[in-house]
């Protein structure tokens, strides 16, 4: 089975406007981390927002905020007032509790149309 | 900002040479990772390193590849014998520690191109 699930190979967005790009996960550890990074077309990997398995409230770092739904393990990224610059792939990620490794799904391309 | 550090960014080399890939991490960083991405694919783990040693590894990490640490600040990952397959981005990662709450700090990768 997948480790992470990301079904939307690709996603427009109208600019200014908000979007969800989904992610699910798979695992029986009770303790595990979620990262969403961003890959531009540069190559770059950019680490953009975490979840711990045992946080009570969802993360949020200025216009990234993760919808956190534990029970339904999903792990959704919503990115607000969507910009131009925000065109990239993303990618959902975990580590699972004693690993060190993270395990990245398939990702999800992502354009904004002005 | 202290940055992961990636040299060179795009290499090309003959099938069946060597190559070896070099990475900066993040001067306090104690853990150290190297991960690829085939074009189009998703990112996948290949070895964590910590103490001078590998700590962890992927079944992708066979005896082809091999990392060190050859001084207190360069970390390397070397193919031997290097084949078609193996082009891909290749991403070193540092991390201060390491547990389920720790993201690692991706460098800009190097893209190897196996002709």
């Amino acid at each position: 089975a997948q480790k992470i699930t990301q079904t939307q190979p690709g996603m427009f967005v109208q600019e200014k406007e908000a979007v969800t790009l989904d992610c699910t996960y798979d695992t029986s550890d009770p303790s595990y981390g979620l990262f969403w990074y961003k890959q531009p077309s540069s190559g770059e990997m950019i680490f953009l927002i975490y979840q711990g398995s045992y946080d009570q409230q969802n993360a949020t770092e200025g216009r990234y905020s993760l919808n956190f739904q534990k029970a339904r393990k999903s792990a959704n990224l919503v990115i607000s007032a969507s910009q131009l610059g925000d065109s990239a792939m993303y990618f959902c990620a975990m580590r699972e509790g004693g690993y060190q490794k993270v395990t990245f799904g398939t990702g999800t391309k992502l354009q904004v149309i002005p | 900002e202290p940055e992961v550090t990636q040299t060179p960014s795009h290499q090309v080399t003959q099938m069946g040479q060597e190559v070896i890939l070099r990475c900066v991490p993040i001067s306090n960083h104690l853990y150290f990772y190297w991960y690829r991405q085939i074009l189009g694919q998703k990112v996948e783990f290949l070895v964590s390193f910590y103490n001078n040693e590998i700590s962890e590894k992927s079944e992708i990490f066979d005896d082809q590849f091999s990392v060190e640490r050859p001084d207190g600040s360069n970390f390397t990952l070397k193919i031997r014998s290097t084949k078609l397959e193996d082009s891909a981005m290749y991403f070193c990662a540092s991390g201060p520690l390491t547990g389920v709450d720790t993201e690692a700090f991706f460098g800009q990768g190097t893209r190897l191109t196996v002709v």
